[in-house]
This record gives structure tokens, C-alpha cells and sequence, in this order.
């Protein structure tokens, strides 16, 4: 069965840094990119980026260049995103989803992991 | 970039009843990939349908997507009460893989 299991809510302070994991399992790990989905209540779904495992190269949303990093970790099957200095503006769901094949649909998602960015 | 709007932002129907959602791009896609998903409240989010119109595994056949160019729809015939959840579109064509702002369904 093709499985993505994602690490447990956090809670942190603004400056903090947090990194959150998404490991797969069921299927080949560099076969299949992976995305990171931001889910804000009153916003909806937001496209973070995307990793193809196979060669480590990612893409971003131009809205969040720069605020968070995907990354991977082929010898555990694992995608990571993380930031370096946490807003209040971080608190949110984020969700790891695999593309069916390079560039499609999302076929299978995490169960997500909340984020709370508090003082 | 592509804008997906969604409408209506709610919809409340009752049990058997047939659903029709709105999803408009702002610039007419040049393909055919779309997908429509399903988030029911404290879940994660489901596939539903891709290529506009390809139901995903499992999906029941009262789902149905259809829509060219600007304008696409997801349709739900004999609506059920486990029916109710937000509803996105998505268009997977090229990055930044935009949703649309979701579409809240009560049964």
C-alpha cells in the first residue's frame, strides 16, 4: 500500500526553525515527485513547491521562494520542508501529496501536519 | 500565472439532489490537466478527478467532470450527506500548480 506518514503538530516561537517530514513507503521513492501543500483556514490550498527525488531538483511557488526549503532524503524515502525563522503567519496545515507521474495530478496526500507559530 | 476561480464559495443542497461546481481559469488551458479533489473537514484531501474528466480510483461514478477551454465543471448526482466537504480544483499543467480557492458543499 503506498503510504505518506508525516511528522506530529508542532508548536513554536516566532525565529524558531522547524523542520517536518513526510516519509513514504509502497512504491519506488525517486520515481515520483513530491509536493508540499499549504492549507490555511479561509484561504484554502496553496501549491508550496515541488522535489523530483530522482535528481533532488525542486520548484517553487513564486510566493514562496524563499520562506520555506523542500529537500529529501533518498536513503529513507523521506521529504522534508522546512523553515529557518518561523512567522505567525507559518501557522497552518501542511500536507505532501505524489504526483501521479512528473507534473500531474496529486494521487496520494499525507495526513498532514499543523504548524502553530506562537509567542 | 493561471488564476482558478471557484463558484459558488457555498452551496447547500439536500440528500439526492444533483450538484454543479464551477471552476473558470483566466486564461484558456491549453491542455487537459485539471484535477477536481475532495477535502471533507480534519482530512486530508482526496483525488478525484484528473485530465478534467478521468475519475480516480475508486471515486463513485455519481462524480463527473467535464469543461474545455476557460470553464470547467465538477458534477455530484444523488448527493449523500458524507457528500458535504470543501471541493478544489487544480490545474497541474505547468508550475505553480494553482488552486482554485475551494468550494464548500453542506448536505
Amino acid at each position: 500500500e503506498v503510504q505518506l506518514v508525516q511528522s506530529g503538530a508542532e508548536v513554536k516561537k516566532p525565529g524558531e526553525s522547524l523542520r517536518i517530514s513526510c516519509t513514504t513507503s509502497g512504491y519506488n521513492f525517486v520515481t515520483y515527485w513530491i509536493s508540499w501543500v499549504r492549507l490555511m483556514p479561509g484561504i484554502g490550498l496553496e501549491w508550496m513547491g515541488r522535489v523530483d527525488p530522482s535528481d533532488s531538483f525542486v520548484s517553487y511557488s513564486p510566493y514562496f521562494e524563499g520562506q520555506a526549503t523542500v529537500s529529501i532524503d533518498k536513503s529513507i524515502n523521506t521529504a522534508y520542508l522546512e523553515w529557518s525563522s518561523l512567522k505567525p503567519t507559518d501557522t497552518a496545515t501542511y500536507y505532501c501529496a505524489r504526483h501521479f507521474s512528473s507534473g500531474s495530478e496529486f494521487d496520494i496526500w499525507g495526513q498532514g501536519t499543523m504548524v502553530t507559530v506562537t509567542s | 500565472e493561471i488564476v482558478l476561480t471557484q463558484s459558488p464559495g457555498t452551496l447547500s443542497l439536500s440528500p439526492g439532489e444533483r450538484a454543479t461546481l464551477s471552476c473558470r481559469a483566466s486564461q484558456s488551458l491549453t491542455t487537459t490537466l485539471l484535477a477536481w479533489y475532495q477535502q471533507k473537514r480534519g482530512q486530508a484531501p482526496r483525488l478525484l478527478i484528473f485530465d478534467v474528466s478521468s475519475r480516480a480510483t475508486g471515486v463513485p461514478d455519481r462524480f463527473s467532470g467535464s469543461g474545455s477551454g476557460t470553464d470547467f465543471t465538477l458534477s455530484i448526482s444523488r448527493l449523500e450527506p458524507e457528500d458535504s466537504a470543501v471541493y478544489y480544483c487544480q490545474w497541474y499543467g505547468k508550475s505553480p500548480y494553482t488552486f482554485g480557492q475551494g468550494t464548500r458543499m453542506e448536505i
